[in-house]
């Protein structure tokens, strides 16, 4: 089955610096990227995805980048806030009605 | 619309016990997921219902887990009997067909 890897586990950087989270997965049949938010004690949020016939997404500070040949994707956010202080995790999917396969996270601290 | 409805939100039991968690899907979500995430590690995944089906059931730790979603609508996860292994955050999430996820709040199952 699938399996994704997420680094780091933990990443601290100071408010208006940017935050980079690297993913991998290992079924080169998936082909949808999805990113979510878990803010302490609620429920995970999508922020961004991407499908594997785009090589990157932008959304305001927000944007992710696959590459296919590596297996791999990343998630960047640019002039980080406090508020984007939470955890974040990578997923991925071969879409359809096929499961989604989560990363193990990613705890974002924003210093003010 | 509404979202995905979890409930209870906590649950305290003792080794040994049953308890019953129930998710309710929006409405017209085909797929409807189970996942736990125990503290700090992966949002890992559980089952995956398609409709009343189970298309899915890879991640279901052990027999004393069962999972039922009957006429397709809402779904309940029964622990039987309860081992403190299985403390976590139990996420309930439905999506359509190649559809982000979306997710409920959780239910914090803590077992003593």
């Amino acid at each position: 089955g699938e399996n994704v890897e997420q680094h780091p586990s933990t990443l601290s950087v100071q408010e208006g610096d940017s935050a980079v989270i690297k993913c991998t997965y290992s079924d080169s049949a998936s082909n949808y990227f999805p990113w979510y938010k878990q803010e302490l004690g609620k429920r995970p949020q999508l922020i961004i995805d991407i499908r594997s016939n785009v090589g990157e997404k932008k959304d305001q500070r927000i944007a992710v980048t696959l590459n296919k040949t590596a297996k791999h994707f990343s998630l960047h956010i640019t002039e980080t806030q406090p508020e984007d202080s939470a955890v974040y995790f990578c997923a991925a999917s071969k879409g359809g009605y096929q499961k989604v396969t989560f990363g193990t996270g990613t705890k974002l601290q924003v210093i003010p | 619309e509404a979202g995905v409805t979890q409930f209870p939100s906590h649950s305290v039991i003792e080794k040994g016990q049953t308890v019953t968690l129930r998710c309710d899907p929006i409405s017209g979500h085909d797929n409807l997921y189970w996942y736990r995430r125990v503290m700090g590690k992966e949002i890992k995944f559980l089952l995956h219902f398609v409709k009343e089906s189970k298309q899915d059931e890879s991640g279901m730790p052990n027999n004393r887990f069962l999972a039922e979603r009957t006429g397709g609508t809402y779904s309940t996860l029964k622990v039987q009997p309860a081992e403190l292994e299985d403390s976590g955050v139990y996420f309930c999430a439905s999506s359509l067909q190649g559809a982000p996820l979306h997710f409920g709040n959780g239910t914090r199952l803590t077992v003593t």
